[in-house]
C-alpha cells in the first residue's frame, strides 16, 4: 500500500522559512515524478512544484525563486524548502506521486497546513 | 502558461440527475486532461485520466470526453456521495488545475 506522509507545517512569520517533508512508503520517490500541490483556505488546488525522476525541477511562477523541491533517495523522502514566505502562501500543502505517462496525480498525502502570519 | 477554466463554479442537482461540468484550456492540450473529486478535508481523488479513461475502481456513472481545448465531465446519475468539488487538470505543459466546480444536492 502506498503512503505519503507530510510533516513540517506550522505557523511562521512573513519572511520566514520552513521545510516540508513527505515520507513515502510502498512507493519509490526517485523512480517517479513527485509534486507539491497547495490549497489555500476555502480555495482551489494550485500546483506548486515537481521533481522528475531524472532530477529536473519546475515551479509555479508564484513560488519560483523562493521555493526549492528536492528529494533524499536514501530516505525515500520528498522536501519543499520554502523561503521568504508571504501571507498568500498560507495553505494546506499536499505531496503527490505523479504518473509519468498520464500526468495524473495518483497518490496523495493527507496534507500539512502552513500558516504565514505575524 | 496554460490557463484552465471551469463552468459552472457551482451547481445544485437532485439525486438521479445528470450533471455536466465543462473545462476549457487556453490552448490545445490534446487529451492531456484529468479529473479529480475532492471532499471537504480530504485529498483529491483521481476519477478520469487522459480526458476519457475511467480510473480503476471508479464507478461507471462518472465519464469524461473532449480533446483540444474543450472537455466535459459527466455524472450520469447523481448520488448523495458525489457531493464534492470537481477539478480538471492539464499536463500538456507542466501542470495546471482548473478553479473547481462545487456540486451539491438540491
Amino acid at each position: 500500500e502506498v503512503q505519503l506522509v507530510e510533516s513540517g507545517g506550522g505557523l511562521i512569520q512573513p519572511g520566514g522559512s520552513l521545510r516540508l517533508s513527505c515520507a513515502a512508503s510502498g512507493f519509490t520517490v526517485s523512480s517517479n515524478y513527485m509534486s507539491w500541490v497547495r490549497q489555500a483556505p476555502g480555495k482551489g488546488l494550485e500546483w506548486v512544484s515537481v521533481i522528475y525522476s531524472g532530477g529536473s525541477t519546475y515551479y509555479a511562477d508564484s513560488v519560483k525563486g523562493r521555493f526549492t523541491i528536492s528529494r533524499d533517495n536514501s530516505k525515500n523522502t520528498l522536501y519543499l524548502q520554502m523561503n521568504s514566505l508571504r501571507a498568500e502562501d498560507t495553505a494546506v500543502y499536499y505531496c503527490a506521486g505523479v504518473d509519468t505517462d498520464h500526468g495524473k496525480f495518483d497518490y496523495w498525502g493527507q496534507g500539512t497546513l502552513v500558516t504565514v502570519s505575524s | 502558461d496554460i490557463q484552465m477554466t471551469q463552468s459552472p463554479s457551482s451547481l445544485s442537482a437532485s439525486v438521479g440527475d445528470r450533471v455536466t461540468i465543462t473545462c476549457q484550456a487556453s490552448q490545445d492540450i490534446s487529451n492531456y486532461l484529468n479529473w479529480y473529486q475532492q471532499k471537504p478535508g480530504k485529498a483529491p481523488k483521481l476519477l478520469i485520466y487522459d480526458a476519457s479513461n475511467l480510473e480503476t475502481g471508479v464507478p461507471s456513472r462518472f465519464s469524461g470526453s473532449g480533446s483540444g481545448t474543450d472537455f466535459t465531465f459527466t455524472i450520469s446519475s447523481l448520488q448523495p456521495e458525489d457531493i464534492a468539488t470537481y477539478y480538471c487538470q492539464q499536463y500538456d505543459n507542466l501542470f495546471t488545475f482548473g478553479p473547481g466546480t462545487k456540486v451539491d444536492i438540491k
